[in-house]
């Protein structure tokens, strides 16, 4: 079974700039997270789908940021124009529908897309 | 609010040693999932375990062992006789625990751990 998988794996991009990131959840599974980690910090939370609709998006940082999930497959993050401060690691994780499996809770994590905005 | 603190940042050991990762947290919601996470040079975070308020049993898996302690609220990780494979950063998070539809994770900054042959 194929994993989560995010594209690209490193973007490096000019401020003002527009990027978008690409991740692939596993197969079937509803949920799916947004995380980002900018150097030495934490893992932080940005949002939430569950199928196509957003269930939390109470991380996102600004309206810069715009998450979408057509479908309920995949998912891609925009960052338009690109600031200096969103440089970081961003990662995809995704997860089985909680009310059905006793897995529930265990998200599964891709090796997320390093961003530098210079 | 939920928080996770993962006080080490780095840790060398000498392979074969014993190394313990500490990680204290803060909740209060009474029942939350506590989790471990690997992450390798290769980028992708690695599941190691899942831990229920609920149930403070110590485990072991293999040369891995964790011991969750509610009255200091931590859950720290043991690695025994370490291995060079071993090297990689490792995250503590936490999550509520009774949601239909999922919960965020409350990371650690990570612990880096350098095994040195």
């Amino acid at each position: 079974e194929a994993g989560v998988t995010q594209f690209p794996s490193h973007s490096v991009i000019e401020k003002g700039q527009t990027v978008t990131l690409r991740c692939d959840p596993i197969s079937g599974h509803d949920n799916l997270y947004w995380y980002r980690r900018v150097m030495g910090k934490e893992i932080k939370f940005l949002l939430h789908f569950v199928k196509e609709s957003k269930q939390d998006e109470s991380g996102m940082p600004n309206n810069r940021f715009l998450a979408e999930r057509t479908g309920g497959t995949y998912s891609t993050l925009k960052v338009q124009p690109a600031e200096l401060e969103d440089s970081g690691v961003y990662f995809c994780a995704s997860s089985q529908d909680p009310r059905s499996t006793r897995k529930k809770n265990i998200q599964y994590f891709g090796a997320g897309t390093r961003l530098s905005v210079l | 609010a939920q928080k996770v603190t993962q006080a080490q940042t780095e840790i060398s050991v000498v392979e074969k040693e014993d190394v313990t990762l500490d990680c204290v947290y803060e909740t209060r919601d009474t029942t939350y999932y506590l989790f471990w996470y690997k992450q390798p040079p290769s980028g992708e975070l690695v599941f190691l375990i899942r831990r229920n308020s609920f149930d403070e049993q110590n485990e072991i898996s293999g040369r891995y062992s964790w011991n969750f302690q509610k009255s200091t609220s931590s859950f720290n990780f043991t690695i025994t006789a370490s291995q060079v494979v071993d090297s990689a950063v490792y995250f503590c998070a936490l999550s509520e625990a009774w949601s239909n539809t999922g919960n965020q994770f409350y990371f650690g900054t990570g612990t880096s751990l350098t095994v040195i042959p």
